[in-house]
This record gives structure tokens, C-alpha cells and sequence, in this order.
């Protein structure tokens, strides 16, 4: 248990819906990471946040949005969606803290556009 | 970030030792490399990092040459349960970046 936890496990919905995944990073860490794993594209980085602020930005679409809350926890929105979406979204977190950054996945959501 | 290298894919028996090499070629020299480890639909775990010569834990051993330009991760007599991908990944010892994965190696270990 990686300490990291991500809600919902599973998300079934239909294109052109707008789902919300929740992640709540360790504790104490103020970095968090959202990353997309498809079969085709392998593991991707979306988006980072460090202690609300977003600090990088990878392979986001503009119909993707995230947010860090001010108790560390984060939101990733997926809006207008398409079939192409559906992946295994995890999210990580760190404490850049620790010198030579060691990040903490959390089981992943599993989202299924049909 | 420094672009890594690895097989594809490796086969073993239980109970062998596996070396999996990495090419870093374009290493920096405040870059650390690190080894994930990821079952099917789990998120990749954290296995050891290192910086330089040998590093060990109590799931594996890494090692580094002098010119820091490729690295070996070890699992010491692999079970069923050590069938994963691994990734190798170089992330500069600041932290605070995102990761940047490969394809990574897809072990089987066969009874």
C-alpha cells in the first residue's frame, strides 16, 4: 500500500460526459502527479501540482482540467469525452523534500468511455 | 531529461537471477536513476534508486558504472510473483519533476 488513495476504482460512462477523479496524495507530501496509461501510449504525464499551485504540464488535453484543494488532495476533470479516453489514470505523490525524488502511484481508475 | 534504453522484453526461470540493463547515455550529472516496478492494473512501485556504483535493498541490487551511462537492476532469484514491467527511469536529484516512462521491460518468469 503505497499510501496514496484514488477514487473511483472503476468508471463506466458514455462519450461526451464529464466524470471527476479524485486522488489523495500521502501524507505530507505536496506534490502531486496525474499520469495516463493507455495500451497504445504506454505511461503519460498529465499534469503536476505542488501545494495548490499547478507547477508542470505534460500531454493535457484542453478538455482535461485538475486542481490541488488546500488539504493537498486533487481533482482530475475529464470533460467532453471521447472513446479515445479511456485508459488507467493514477496519480502520484512526493515530498521534493526527500532529496532524489521517489513517487508514490496510487492503484489507478480504471475509465471505460463507450 | 536523459532518454533511456531497455529491452523489451526477458524471460526466466524461477529462481535464476535477472539483470536488466539500461542505456543512459545522455546522463546529467545531477541525474539520479531510478527502477519502477508494475504489475497489470496496479500503478508502478518504487524498487531502488542510485547515483553511482552499487546499491542494494532488501528486493534488489543496482548497479552503476564510473561513467554513470548505463545501469543494471538484479533481482536475485526471481519467483512467478517478480512477472512485471520494470522502468528505468534518470530524474535530476531535485525532484519535484515529472517522471518520464518508456516502454520498459516486460520480465515473465516461467515455473
Amino acid at each position: 500500500d503505497s499510501g496514496v488513495t484514488q477514487t473511483p476504482k472503476h468508471l463506466i460512462t458514455a462519450t461526451g460526459q464529464r466524470v471527476t477523479l479524485r486522488c489523495s496524495p500521502r501524507s505530507g507530501d505536496l506534490s502531486v502527479y496525474w499520469y495516463q496509461q493507455s495500451l497504445d501510449q504506454g505511461l503519460q504525464f498529465l499534469i503536476q501540482y505542488y501545494n495548490g499551485e499547478e507547477r508542470a504540464k505534460g500531454n493535457i488535453l484542453e478538455r482535461f482540467s485538475a486542481q490541488q484543494f488546500p488539504d493537498l488532495h486533487s481533482e482530475l476533470n475529464l470533460s467532453s469525452l471521447e472513446l479515445g479516453d479511456s485508459a488507467l489514470y493514477f496519480c502520484a505523490s512526493s515530498d521534493p523534500g526527500q532529496g532524489a525524488e521517489t513517487q508514490y502511484f496510487g492503484p489507478g481508475t480504471r475509465l471505460l468511455v463507450l | 531529461l536523459a532518454k533511456t534504453t531497455q529491452p523489451i522484453s526477458m524471460d526466466s526461470y524461477e529462481g535464476q537471477e535477472v539483470n536488466i540493463t539500461c542505456s543512459h547515455n545522455n546522463i546529467a550529472t545531477n541525474d539520479y536513476i531510478t527502477w519502477y516496478q508494475q504489475f497489470p492494473s496496479q500503478g508502478p512501485r518504487f524498487i531502488i534508486q542510485g547515483y553511482k556504483t552499487k546499491v542494494t535493498n532488501e528486493v534488489a541490487s543496482l548497479f552503476i558504472p564510473a561513467d554513470r551511462k548505463s545501469s543494471t537492476l538484479s533481482l536475485p532469484r526471481v519467483s512467478l510473483s517478480d512477472t512485471a514491467v520494470y522502468y528505468c527511469l534518470v530524474a535530476p536529484v531535485s525532484g519535484n519533476t515529472p517522471l518520464v516512462f518508456g516502454k520498459g521491460t516486460r520480465l515473465s518468469v516461467i515455473a
